[in-house]
């Protein structure tokens, strides 16, 4: 199975302007997750969409958000950017679940896009 | 707050057994302990996972006790590909579905020759 794809790989943004992100999950899997990685903070969680539904969601501003298509392919807009916002945007893929407290579902994780707010 | 606490840094040379503990003092019911590997430009891998005593997969061990307040990857033999990034995470399992995964800082490994 082909593995999480992510495009662009990199990218260069000026403040203010606007950017999206998109994620190829694996095959069959049905939950995407978006996390964003920086020196300062970690890994954070965004937020998670599962049937084109956003299911879960991190504490980030309303300038970051996401939608789910119907193959499950999803993409993470983030609009009016700020230099904090540079950073590593990674997209994992789960089988995931309909509902109901669940067992682990392992995530995957893509190679991220790099992204660089001047 | 921080739901996990490890050491963030640990140095080790080939062929050397490596162990990092993990604290997570108010972990849930329904919380998994997740171990996930990072390179450089790369995004986290999977190690493996457990919820409660002792799991081994073909890399790594995890224990796990009673009170399951902490937890060590152990990882046998290490080289220098293993040198990484390695999160202890709890995936906390939610009531609509799916699990979030809360990452700490994570210990950097470093393997010497």
């Amino acid at each position: 199975k082909a593995g999480v794809t992510q495009t662009p790989r990199y990218l260069i943004k000026t403040r203010g302007q606007q950017v999206t992100l998109s994620c190829s999950p694996i095959s069959g899997h049905r939950s995407v997750s978006w996390y964003q990685q920086t020196p300062g903070q970690g890994l954070q969680f965004l937020f998670e969409y599962f049937s084109e539904t956003q299911r879960n969601k991190g504490n980030f501003p309303g300038r970051f958000s996401g939608r789910q298509f119907s193959n499950s392919r999803s993409e993470m807009n983030v609009s009016t950017l700020e230099l904090g916002d540079s950073a590593l945007y990674l997209c994992a893929s789960s089988p995931g679940t309909s509902g109901g407290l669940s067992s682990y579902n392992e995530q995957f994780f893509g190679p991220g896009t790099r992204l660089t707010v001047l | 707050l921080a739901k996990t606490t490890q050491p963030i840094s640990m140095d080790s040379y080939e062929g050397q057994e490596v162990n990092i503990t993990c604290s997570h003092n108010n972990i849930a019911t329904n919380d998994y302990i997740t171990w996930y590997q990072q390179f450089p430009s790369q995004g986290p891998r999977f190690i493996i996972q457990g919820y409660k005593t002792k799991v081994t997969n073909e890399v790594a061990s995890l224990f796990i006790p009673a009170d399951r307040k902490s937890s060590t990857l152990s990882l046998p033999r290490v080289s220098l590909s293993d040198t990484a990034v390695y999160y202890c995470l709890l995936s906390e399992g939610l009531t609509g579905g799916g699990n979030k995964l809360t990452f700490g800082t994570g210990t950097q490994l470093k393997v010497e020759l």
